[in-house]
């Protein structure tokens, strides 16, 4: 069965202090990478899509990163509105469809001021 | 700024009552999702559509859950009759390409 573990659960962070979250997955034959943002009371924003071991994508203080087993979304010098829970996602390893996605169960940050 | 919209956005319904949930997928899009979120299984697929047709429904209870979509601006998902262990957030999604699913606001349900 397809596994998608985020870690740590849950990080604080001080407002300028750069850390990465981690989203390992187990699945065979990826055919891409999803990360999204979830802020509380809204729906995923999507922010990322990685394809292939190496691949690097950026948006703002965001940077994603993808090797053969892990992704990391690097933080730099977050700010308090980074404050969000993040998730993965993978597509199952089932058929030809992208479509069905297997979400990790997030990683809830918190910016302090 | 196109977006997907759901509604109601709260549901507070008692147990073995009907629920019809609703969406409006971005204008365009040809995929639809539903999801379900909880705190404890976290975001979970149910069914999904391409051009109106439902591809997969096999992360429904059939027995009680079902999902259509009546036209291309609307997709309902409908719960009868509603338990208590289907309190959860229900998200929709659209989409043209498998990666990127744009997601509505969420209809958050309570049964009682």
């Amino acid at each position: 069965e397809d596994q998608v573990t985020q870690s740590p659960e849950a990080l604080r962070l001080q407002e300028g202090e750069s850390s990465s979250l981690n989203c390992s997955y187990t699945v065979s034959g990826l055919r891409g990478l999803f990360w999204y943002r979830q802020d509380p009371g809204k729906g995923p924003e999507f922010l990322f899509t990685l394809y292939s071991a190496g691949e690097e994508k950026e948006k703002e203080r965001l940077k994603a990163t993808l090797t053969k087993k892990e992704s990391f979304l690097h933080i730099t010098a977050p700010k308090p509105e980074d404050s969000a829970t993040y998730l993965c996602a993978v597509p199952e390893n089932s058929g030809g469809s992208n479509y069905k996605l297997t979400f990790g169960k997030g990683t809830l940050l918190t910016v302090n001021p | 700024d196109a977006r997907v919209t759901q509604t109601p956005r709260d549901k507070v319904t008692e147990m073995g009552q009907e629920v019809t949930m609703r969406c409006q997928p971005i204008l365009g899009h040809n995929t639809v999702f539903w999801y379900r979120q909880t705190m404890m299984q976290g975001l979970e697929l149910l069914a999904y559509f391409r051009n109106r047709a439902p591809l997969d429904d096999s992360g429904m209870p059939k027995d009680r859950f079902s999902a259509e979509m009546p036209d291309a601006t609307l997709a309902t998902l409908k719960i009868q009759p509603s338990e208590p262990r289907d309190s959860a957030v229900y998200f929709c999604a659209s989409g043209l390409q498998a990666d990127t699913q744009y997601f509505g606001p969420g209809t958050r349900l309570t049964v009682l």
